[in-house]
């Protein structure tokens, strides 16, 4: 089954504990991104990679940093977690991220994150 | 002003109805545009694209796009109660570095039987 899976689903850390949310997908996609839903403010781009070894900030990358080591993973590293990363995180992956294309998202299952 | 601009809602409509979901963007040169569905605790469903000037159906679903007014719509006839949902709009925009796609907040939609 074509899919992009995310671990864990919930997490509950204390300020400064060092993370990583680990994303990978299984169907060949070039293009990986990391957002974040806050109520009222939408998807939020954090870092995207347009392929390996290329990634690049999006609109919030404050307090966060990425790796594409390997085409299917993409994971997501919190070095200093402080409160106001709590949000809910979703891993998204497309064929390409060039071009005119109608390449949709497909989106992993998400993973709340609460710190205290 | 925001990139991509939703009516938060919530949308009500009766089971049956047709529900009109409306979405506004600032980027001129913005190429493609998404619908997706998101239940409450899921990720988000892509169900919707379209990047020419006029309507494209898929079942019950059509999007309308109308480039000179920077608008999208989507249409869902005979609303269902199992399609209460929040519904993102995303505008895809070709940049010198590779695409960028902007969502918009999402409006709720409760469809009542």
């Amino acid at each position: 089954e074509a899919q992009v899976t995310q671990n864990p689903r919930y997490l509950i850390t204390v300020t400064g504990k060092k993370l990583t949310v680990t994303c990978s997908q299984n169907m060949n996609h070039e293009y990986m991104s990391w957002y974040r839903q806050d109520p009222g403010l939408g998807l939020r781009q954090i870092y995207y990679s347009m392929n390996v070894e290329v990634t690049d900030k999006g609109d919030v990358p404050e307090g966060y940093k990425v790796s594409r080591k390997e085409k299917r993973n993409f994971p997501l590293i919190l070095e200093s977690p402080s409160p106001n990363q709590t949000s809910l995180y979703f891993c998204a992956s497309s064929l390409s991220g060039r071009g005119l294309t109608n390449y949709g998202y497909t989106f992993g299952s998400g993973t709340r994150l609460t710190v205290v | 002003q925001k990139e991509v601009e939703q009516n938060s809602g919530p949308l009500s409509v009766p089971e049956g109805a047709i529900a009109s979901l409306n979405c506004t963007y600032s980027d001129r040169v913005s190429q493609s545009f998404f619908w997706y569905r998101q239940y409450s605790g899921k990720s988000p469903e892509l169900i919707m694209s379209i990047y020419s000037n006029g309507d494209k159906e898929d079942g019950r679903f059509t999007a309308q796009l109308n480039k000179a007014s920077q608008y999208v719509s989507l249409l869902i006839r005979d609303s269902q109660p199992s399609d209460s949902a929040t519904y993102l709009c995303a505008v895809n925009t070709i940049m010198e570095y590779g695409n960028k796609l902007v969502f918009g907040a999402g409006t709720i939609l409760r469809v009542k039987s």
